[in-house]
């Protein structure tokens, strides 16, 4: 069965700092795909990155990244130059990629705090 | 190119009825999912369409349902409602995953928040 772990249930972090979520994940799959998404006040989920089991460099999106570590079933996210409007929940998520499966694992989430 | 839609975007009801909610994917997209989200239980998957079939289902009562029509567009049912439906209630559609194939990812819509009371 697969699962995620998201271990850091709030962070407050300073304005234009670097924020680190971590998120672990179990999986016997050999073919996967691991995503962050945000979720705002607002509620909508907004995909922020994807990195697939098999790419061998770190995923990377404007000021996201994220630090893959496959050997230690890691994948967190790491935010540079922090802004208020990244206060948010942030999910870790985990999809099968070998077969007809569209269903999404999600952590239970991060919730973010930018201090001005 | 528009987003993911669901209507509506609030919903109250009473222990029960019964509700019906809606979900327009993107255009081109074929795979609509539901999720569920509780503050206790988190995000949890309800099920995924494809081309008018369901492809996955989650772990819920056979009180929530759903169907997808020719156009891609889906509703959700849940009957016999229950205090603890109370949720937001989200839709993601995406290309349909192909094996051997990497993955894409699923955009949500911004949600149905059914109170039940």
């Amino acid at each position: 069965a697969q699962k995620i772990t998201q271990t850091q249930p709030g962070m407050f972090v300073q304005e234009k700092e670097a924020v680190t979520l971590d998120c672990t994940y179990d999986t016997s799959d050999p073919s996967y795909g691991l995503f962050w998404y945000k979720q705002p006040s607002s509620g909508e989920m907004i995909f922020l990155i994807y990195q697939g089991s098999y790419d061998q460099q770190n995923a990377t999106e404007g000021r996201y990244s994220l630090n893959f570590q496959k050997a230690r079933k890691s994948a967190n996210l790491v935010i540079s130059a922090s802004q208020l409007g990244d206060s948010a929940m942030y999910f870790c998520a985990m999809r099968r990629t070998s077969g007809w499966d569209d269903k999404i694992i999600f952590g239970k989430g991060t919730r973010l705090h930018i201090l001005p | 190119k528009a987003g993911v839609t669901q209507t509506p975007r609030y919903l109250i009801k009473t222990r029960g009825q019964q509700v019906t909610l809606s979900c327009s994917p993107i255009s081109g997209h074929r795979s609509v999912s539901w999720y569920q989200q509780t503050p206790g239980q988190g995000l949890q998957f309800l099920f995924e369409y494809f081309s008018e079939t369901q492809r996955n289902k989650g772990n819920f009562p056979g009180r929530f349902s759903g169907r997808q029509f020719s156009n891609s567009r889906s509703e959700m049912n849940v009957s016999t409602l229950e205090l603890g439906d109370s949720a937001l209630y989200l839709c993601a559609s995406s290309f349909p995953s192909v094996q051997g194939q990497d993955s894409y990812e699923q955009y949500f819509g911004p949600g149905t928040r059914l109170t039940v009371t």
